[in-house]
């Protein structure tokens, strides 16, 4: 099966510039997620969401991050502005997220590394 | 809260000798734990899951609720097992269950 999608690959900005990711989820997945992973450390959640509707972003600085799924397929991610300590690779993930919401395999794709300067 | 640690940033063992990857979590329900891990330049993919109590590529790992663990384990390690490893908890949040990570372990296996 095809698997997570993620573009770009890499993305270099100025801080207080705006920048956005795109994200198409595997084919059928209900459950999206959003994680941010700073060099050195693990991936944190920034927002889930299931189907078109967001059930976590207690974790995502609502000040400059946003992000929405179109029709509960693809999603998108923006930060504006960005912040030196953005700096990190953005990882989408999808799930079937059947059953309640408890957790199923996620799948993840390559994720987005950005620098910002 | 949930939390998960990982205590060693960085695990070289040497081709054929144990593994061990320690992993501790803290979280007040009842949590299902997972092993997820990175090869080089790949995806992040899912290892193995306490539920299916089964050995993915000779690792397995056992839910210790009274300890809090969830350590990785291999009899014999390989070169190609060499990878960044992640230890992931499963609760309840916000009314979703989140995936938290660990901070991750490099193991690096010495031919």
């Amino acid at each position: 099966e095809a698997g997570v999608a993620q573009s770009p690959r890499y993305k270099i900005i100025e801080k207080r510039q705006s920048v956005a990711f795109w994200c198409n989820p595997i084919s059928g997945h209900a459950t999206l997620y959003w994680y941010q992973q700073i060099l050195g450390q693990g991936p944190k959640l920034l927002i889930q969401f299931q189907n078109n509707g967001v059930v976590d972003d207690s974790q995502l600085p609502k000040d400059r991050f946003s992000a929405e799924r179109l029709k509960g397929v693809d999603s998108t991610l923006k930060i504006q502005p960005a912040k030196l300590e953005d700096s990190a690779v953005y990882l989408c993930a999808s799930s079937l997220g059947t059953g309640g919401f408890r957790h199923t395999e996620a799948f993840f794709g390559q994720g987005t590394r950005l620098t910002v300067v | 809260a949930q939390r998960v640690t990982q205590p060693e940033k960085l695990l070289s063992v040497f081709k054929g000798a144990p593994v061990e990857l320690k992993c501790n979590y803290s979280y007040s329900g009842s949590p299902e734990l997972f092993w997820y891990v990175q090869y080089s330049r790949q995806r992040l993919q899912l290892l193995l899951r306490h539920i299916s109590r089964e050995s993915i590529k000779g690792f397995t790992a056992d839910l210790n609720k009274g300890e809090t663990s969830f350590h990785l384990k291999k009899p014999f390690a390989q070169e190609e097992d060499s990878a960044m490893y992640y230890c992931a908890l499963s609760g309840s949040g916000a009314g979703s269950y989140q995936l938290t990570f660990g901070k991750g372990t490099k193991l690096s296996v010495i031919p």
